[in-house]
This record gives C-alpha cells, sequence and structure tokens, in this order.
C-alpha cells in the first residue's frame, strides 16, 4: 500500500522561501504519471497547488504559478515543492498526493492516496 | 478557474439520518467530480469519483450523483464516524478545485 509522507521546516519567515519534500513508500514514482501538491487553510479551504510527472515536466496553479517550482528525484522516490517570496497567507497544511485515473477515453482524475500533511507556518 | 459551491456550510445530523449535500459547479464540468471526507487532523480521503463511483473500501451508505454543474453526495444512514467535514472537487478544466466544505455536525 502506497504511503506519502511530507517533511520539511514547520516555521518559515516572511519573505523567504518554503521547502517540502514528499516521500513515496510501498509503491515507486514512475507508477503513477503525475504526482500534486495541495495545501489547506482555513481561509481559503483546500487548494491545489499544482503537479509534476515522474519526468520532470509541471503544470502549476496560475495563483502561485510565479513563486513555485517542484522537482522530482526518482531515485529517493521522492518530490519537493519549492514555494518563493512566502507571506503570512502561505501558512497551512501542505499535502502531497497522488492523482487515479478512471480507463476512459477522457480519464476523470481524482486524488487516491494523500500524505498526513506537513503543516508550515510563516511568521518572523 | 471553476468555481464549486457547497451547500449547505454546516449542517446538523443525528445517527440514522440521511444526509445530502450538494455541490454546484460554475460551468460544466461534466462527471469530473469528485467526493472527499475530512477527519479533524487528518488528509482528506476520496469517498465518490467521477461523480458516482464509490471509492473501494468506502462504504455504500454513501453514493453520488449529477452531471453537468450540479452534484449530491448523499449519507443513506448516518454512522457515528460520518461526521466530519466533506468537500467536493472538480478536475474537468484548469486547475484543480475544490469546493469551501460542508461540516456534518452532532444534533
Amino acid at each position: 500500500q502506497v504511503r506519502l509522507q511530507e517533511s520539511g521546516p514547520g516555521l518559515v519567515k516572511p519573505s523567504g522561501t518554503l521547502s517540502l519534500i514528499c516521500t513515496v513508500s510501498g509503491d515507486s514514482i514512475i507508477n503513477s504519471d503525475w504526482w500534486s501538491w495541495v495545501r489547506q487553510t482555513p481561509g481559503k479551504g483546500l487548494e491545489w497547488i499544482g503537479e509534476i510527472s515522474h519526468s520532470g515536466s509541471t503544470s502549476y496553479n496560475p495563483s502561485v504559478k510565479s513563486r513555485v517550482s517542484m522537482s522530482v528525484d526518482t531515485s529517493k522516490n521522492q518530490i519537493s515543492l519549492k514555494l518563493s517570496s512566502v507571506t503570512a497567507a502561505d501558512t497551512a497544511t501542505y499535502y502531497c498526493a497522488r492523482p487515479q485515473y478512471t480507463n476512459a477515453w477522457t480519464p476523470v482524475e481524482w486524488f487516491d492516496a494523500w500524505g498526513q500533511g506537513a503543516l508550515v507556518t510563516v511568521s518572523a | 478557474d471553476i468555481q464549486m459551491t457547497q451547500s449547505p456550510s454546516s449542517l446538523s445530523a443525528s445517527v440514522g439520518d440521511r444526509v445530502t449535500i450538494t455541490c454546484r459547479a460554475s460551468q460544466n464540468v461534466r462527471n469530473y467530480l469528485n467526493w472527499y471526507q475530512q477527519r479533524p487532523g487528518k488528509a482528506p480521503k476520496v469517498l465518490i469519483y467521477a461523480a458516482s463511483s464509490l471509492q473501494s473500501g468506502v462504504p455504500s451508505r454513501f453514493s453520488g450523483r449529477g452531471s453537468g454543474t450540479e452534484f449530491t453526495l448523499t449519507i443513506t444512514s448516518l454512522q457515528p464516524e460520518d461526521f466530519a467535514t466533506y468537500y467536493c472537487q472538480q478536475s474537468y478544466n484548469g486547475p484543480r478545485t475544490f469546493g469551501q466544505g460542508t461540516k456534518v455536525e452532532t444534533k
């Protein structure tokens, strides 16, 4: 059974860079086409940040596109998230998630596996 | 972005009640609609995908219906472990977006 685990600093200073790693166990990263990051704040709820393929292709939410980067390390079975120029509005619980797809010509995507979440607070 | 709006934002119910939550999309999302349950301190867990397909391992008291812009999640007989927050999510177009959540509380 696949397990996802987020890790990284829980406190980041304003204007700094948030960095998180998601370690995947129980399955290989290359067995899923894409891996996503989702964050959750009390104010904005659940927000999809973006996704990365096991080959390194990315797609980002326009709301954070200018500040976000994702990377993948298949040798370590890890994906990473970096968010620059953070403010208090970036304080959130960050999740990595794995999508699944229906077997259809135009497949429906849903997230069937999530990490436990990493709370990151932006504060001086 | 496609906006997802859930109603109600919260509801009070008792064990054994039938509960229905509605999710409306700001534009047609066909059947690209998923439902998640989230308990406090835990990650979301998928219940229903593609509007009406039950995720493996999820009890059959959960069901989903709808297509286009209007969807419902129904719990036929509420159990103690079902008191949680429920979210809809579209994966049809643009960034994936979630509803604001519906909290199911004890009456």
